[in-house]
């Protein structure tokens, strides 16, 4: 089956640094990959969707400019936390579905990325 | 607005009983659904989808789940669970092409031995 990787699947990065966050489409070819953030024993909320070759497209409430997103290519999108603070420690997973089949593709998911801001 | 609730935080079962995870949704138009099951500090697997066609659909693992568009749920069920079907459960749903699946908040399944 198609493979989402996500990398790294854990971080700890000192507040006030940036921390970048890897998502891959190992097999498709994935024009769109959505972000999630998950807080413990929450639900999984959507950030943003990334949009290969135009800017991400970002949920109400989530910070543009402290959330970078960078579709650079058709496999992959990354998630830059920048100027990192203890509040921002989550899960972040992403999802990405397959081209041309956005109905009733399961979409894929990245194994999360724990992050920790100390 | 499309979404997705799942009412119970928690299910217990007893190992070999059947487990029933409920889950009800709301979108504008035809639903699409799915299960995803989570073990701790991983990322989500994909148990099962309804799209079209019969309400009972079979997916991974055994699990099974009813499409009912009256009560508009679509509960995710097995005839025997087992101790390592522990984990976090989560219900989710789209209606348009080339969106987000929603998720509902997650039930946590916890299977005694």
């Amino acid at each position: 089956g198609a493979v989402v990787s996500q990398h790294p699947s854990w971080v700890i990065c000192k507040s006030g640094t940036s921390v970048k966050i890897e998502c891959r489409s190992l097999d498709f070819q994935a024009t769109t990959m959505f972000w999630y953030r998950q807080f413990p024993k929450q639900s999984l909320m959507l950030m943003a969707t990334s949009n290969e070759g135009s800017k991400a497209t970002y949920e109400q409430g989530v910070e543009k400019d402290k959330f970078l997103i960078n579709h650079a290519s058709l496999t992959l999108s990354t998630l830059t936390v920048t100027s990192a603070h203890p509040e921002d420690s989550s899960f972040y997973i992403c999802s990405a579905p397959m081209t041309g089949r956005t109905m009733n593709t399961e979409a894929f998911f990245g194994q999360g990325t724990r992050l920790t801001v100390v | 607005a499309q979404s997705v609730a799942q009412p119970e935080d928690q299910v217990n079962v007893a190992e070999g009983n059947p487990l029933t995870v409920k889950c009800t949704y709301s979108v504008s138009g035809n639903p699409y659904l799915f299960w995803y099951v989570q073990y701790p500090n991983r990322g989500l697997q994909f148990l099962l989808k309804y799209i079209t066609g019969d309400n009972l659909v079979k997916g991974s693992y055994g699990f099974e789940a009813e499409f009912n568009k009256s009560q508009t749920s679509f509960h995710l069920k097995k005839p025997s669970a087992l101790v390592s079907d522990s984990a976090l459960y989560f219900c989710a749903v789209r209606d348009q092409a080339g969106t987000a699946l929603i998720f509902g908040k997650g039930t946590t399944l916890s299977v005694s031995s």
